[in-house]
């Protein structure tokens, strides 16, 4: 069984300041890992994924992330952090295999809420 | 343009009232999955269907009931069984080949029960 822990809850950051939301997982088994986005009242957006090859990822609006095995971390980052990146950002995890055609659940954290301030 | 509708945007419900949410996807997506959200939470998982006619219990499918008829629809619908309804629900679709079942997600509908 996979889990994911969003280490903060909320993250109050500056414009213009560099952020870092991080996620740690658990699994015994190799996993694909995604961030995604939601802004108020809406659904949530794919921000980027990690499948294999490169550890580090980048996505859209500017931000990365690096998977680190021995860690077992995917943190997100973005150099410089506007006020329209307000929003809560899940990170979520799911086994690479499919045993016998079955479904491997998508594991999300509970979540961080990004406060960007002028 | 592809992508994930969901109506209405916002429902109001009376108690002991059915409701059903639709959830539309022109993605050729087979698999499609409903979600609900609370304040301070992740998604939890209420139903999921890897394919057309086929559909599996999430880990909250408990007054929840769905269908799933066509490819392209996967209507939820919230019985009067469901002891607290008012949340946010999420649909969602994937591309089961390839494998890596990434899922897409639609605009949401906020449920109140009045």
């Amino acid at each position: 069984a996979q889990s994911v822990t969003q280490l903060d809850s909320q993250v109050p950051v500056f414009e213009e300041a560099p952020v870092e939301l991080r996620c740690n997982y658990s699994s015994s088994v190799s996993v694909y890992l995604f961030w995604y986005v939601q802004y108020p009242n809406q659904g949530l957006q794919l921000l980027l994924k990690y499948l294999s090859g490169s550890t580090l990822v980048k996505g859209i609006n500017g931000f990365e992330a690096e998977f680190n095995k021995s860690q077992t971390s995917f943190h997100l980052r973005k150099p410089s952090v506007h006020i329209s990146d307000t929003a809560e950002y899940f990170c979520a995890v799911r086994s690479t295999g499919r045993v016998g055609g079955g479904y491997n659940k998508l594991i999300f954290g509970a979540g961080t809420r990004l406060a960007v301030h002028p | 343009d592809g992508g994930i509708t969901q109506s209405p945007k916002y429902l109001f419900r009376k108690e002991g009232q059915n409701v059903t949410l639709s959830c539309e996807q022109n993605l050729n997506h087979d698999a499609m999955y409903w979600y609900r959200q609370d304040p301070g939470q992740g998604l939890r998982l209420i139903y999921y269907s890897q394919i057309v006619n086929d559909f599996q219990k999430g880990d909250i499918a408990e007054g929840y009931s769905v269908s799933r008829e066509k490819k392209e629809s996967f209507p939820l619908t919230v019985t009067s069984a469901q002891k607290n309804p008012t949340a946010f629900y999420l649909c969602a679709s994937s591309d089961r080949r390839g494998g890596t079942d990434t899922q897409y997600f639609g605009p949401g509908t906020r449920l109140t029960v009045l």
